[in-house]
């Protein structure tokens, strides 16, 4: 049972422009949401994260997009640079006291030159 | 830097061994996961600890793995009876508390590759 899916298992972008990673989830208990970032022989790395209270949150070339009624949240990069290539994975959590997170299974982006 | 650490890198095992992963938190840091990730997937929970204490194994898949953190620090993942179906980079996360937020993110080690032969 995947309660959080991430259907492009790759992505190819150019260099300057918009990145849009998507992800679904199922389980309406979540109230958590953050996207993860993780290079080969690394550990993910937090990128951003959005509470289910709100519907965007900002940080730099960084943004994600909460849509609550299609259970769905997406990470835009703008502008995409070659050394955001690398490994996305999506995480949401039911219980924000705890921090278990539930993984997507990633979307692995390539940003050309 | 001081990060999360995880000894070792790589692990290779022979089915029906007992394996030792070891996992030093970020100092001052109370809450520790443990997760597992099989290739083309991402982490999946397995343990959370709130100091001393295992707040939420029910990730665990079954009896052959258990893990402690005795002193509130360091944690040994253990799995006995290995399966090659166990065969996974095993991540450990730690952040200052449990509770989530912008400014509590989890920091996660580079993990340890085990092979189950």
């Amino acid at each position: 049972d995947q309660q959080v899916k991430q259907n492009s298992p790759s992505l190819s972008v150019q260099e300057g422009r918009i990145s849009i990673l998507n992800c679904d989830y199922t389980n309406s208990m979540f109230d958590y949401f953050l996207w993860y970032k993780k290079y080969p022989a690394e550990g993910p790395t937090f990128l951003i994260s959005i509470s289910s209270i709100k519907d965007k949150n900002e940080d730099g070339r960084f943004t994600v997009f909460l849509n609550k009624s299609a259970k769905h949240l997406s990470l835009h990069i703008v502008p995409s640079q070659p050394g955001d290539s690398a490994v996305y994975f999506c995480a949401a959590s039911a219980n924000s006291n705890t921090g278990k997170l539930i993984f997507g299974q990633g979307t692995t982006l390539q940003v050309k030159p | 830097g001081a990060g999360v650490s995880q000894t070792p890198s790589n692990k290779v095992t022979e089915k029906g061994k007992y394996v030792e992963l070891r996992c030093d938190p970020i100092s001052g840091h109370t809450a520790l996961y443990w997760y597992r990730q099989s290739l083309g997937q991402g982490p999946e929970f397995l343990i959370y600890f709130q100091g001393t204490g295992a707040a939420d194994d029910s990730g665990l898949p079954n009896d052959r793995f258990f893990a402690v953190r005795p002193e509130g620090s360091v944690s040994t993942l253990k799995i006995q009876r290995t399966e090659r179906g166990d065969s996974a980079v095993y991540l450990c996360a730690s952040s200052l508390t449990g509770s989530l937020s912008y400014y509590n993110e989890q920091f996660f080690g580079p993990g340890t590759r085990l092979t189950v032969l």
